[in-house]
């Protein structure tokens, strides 16, 4: 299986400020077609997950340019720009690569 | 979109649960569909995957005790689940495919005596 490892971030973050989230997998997620296949999430508290990104830098429909996603085939970041605090919440990787598809544990974002 | 799960409840260890996932808003036998997982304060957790044409995949933790199935006519997705274990317990979201951008509201699955 591929293992998802995210990086922790150092809170709170003052609004304003910039954030950036990273993830490592244990194995190339760019398939045969080039494309490079991680999501983003973001889950408020007693949400259910938010999609960000997908194919490493898209976002997805709605989504605010604050958030940029970008990296390698095995390491990426998700960059939030001028923080708000509706951006607080835990923000998780996923590689959907190859199944069983796999998540990062999760980095907590909170907001000063 | 709109994804809308039911049957969860408590249940014992050993016995099964059925949970629904009712989806509209888009032509459901068109899309695979996920169930997605989050166990109390923890992380996410992949499940099971249906394709349009039924072809399914399960995660090795529920493999042999879970199936996920589905019925376009109803417009319905379903998990069956048996022999529940209580690290089972969890909200269970069911996601549509291509690229996860929809999710219901989760339905809660606690399995205790």
């Amino acid at each position: 299986d591929i293992v998802m490892t995210q990086g922790v971030l150092p809170n709170p973050v003052p609004s304003g400020e910039s954030a950036s989230i990273t993830c490592r997998s244990s194995k190339s997620l760019v398939y045969k077609d080039g494309k490079t296949y991680l999501n983003w999430f973001l889950q408020r508290p007693g949400q259910s997950p938010q999609l960000l990104t997908y194919w490493m830098s898209t976002r997805a429909s709605g989504v605010s340019d604050r958030f940029s996603g970008s990296g390698s085939g095995t390491y990426f970041t998700l960059k939030i720009s001028r923080v708000r605090a509706e951006d607080a919440g835990v923000y998780y990787c996923q590689q959907v690569r190859e199944y069983p598809l796999t998540f990062g544990s999760g980095t907590k974002l909170e907001i000063k | 979109v709109q994804l809308v799960e039911s049957g969860g409840g408590l249940v014992q260890p050993g016995k099964s649960l059925k949970l629904s996932c009712s989806a509209s808003g888009f032509t459901f036998s068109s899309y695979g569909m996920h169930w997605i997982r989050q166990a109390p304060g923890k992380g996410l957790d992949w499940v099971a995957y249906i394709s349009s044409s039924s072809g399914t995949v399960y995660a090795d933790a529920v493999k042999g005790r879970f199936t996920i199935s589905r019925d376009n006519a109803k417009n319905t997705l379903y998990l069956q689940l048996n022999s529940l274990k209580s690290e089972d317990t969890a909200i269970y979201y069911c996601a549509k495919n291509g690229p996860l951008e929809d999710w219901g509201q989760g339905v809660m699955v606690t399995v205790s005596s």
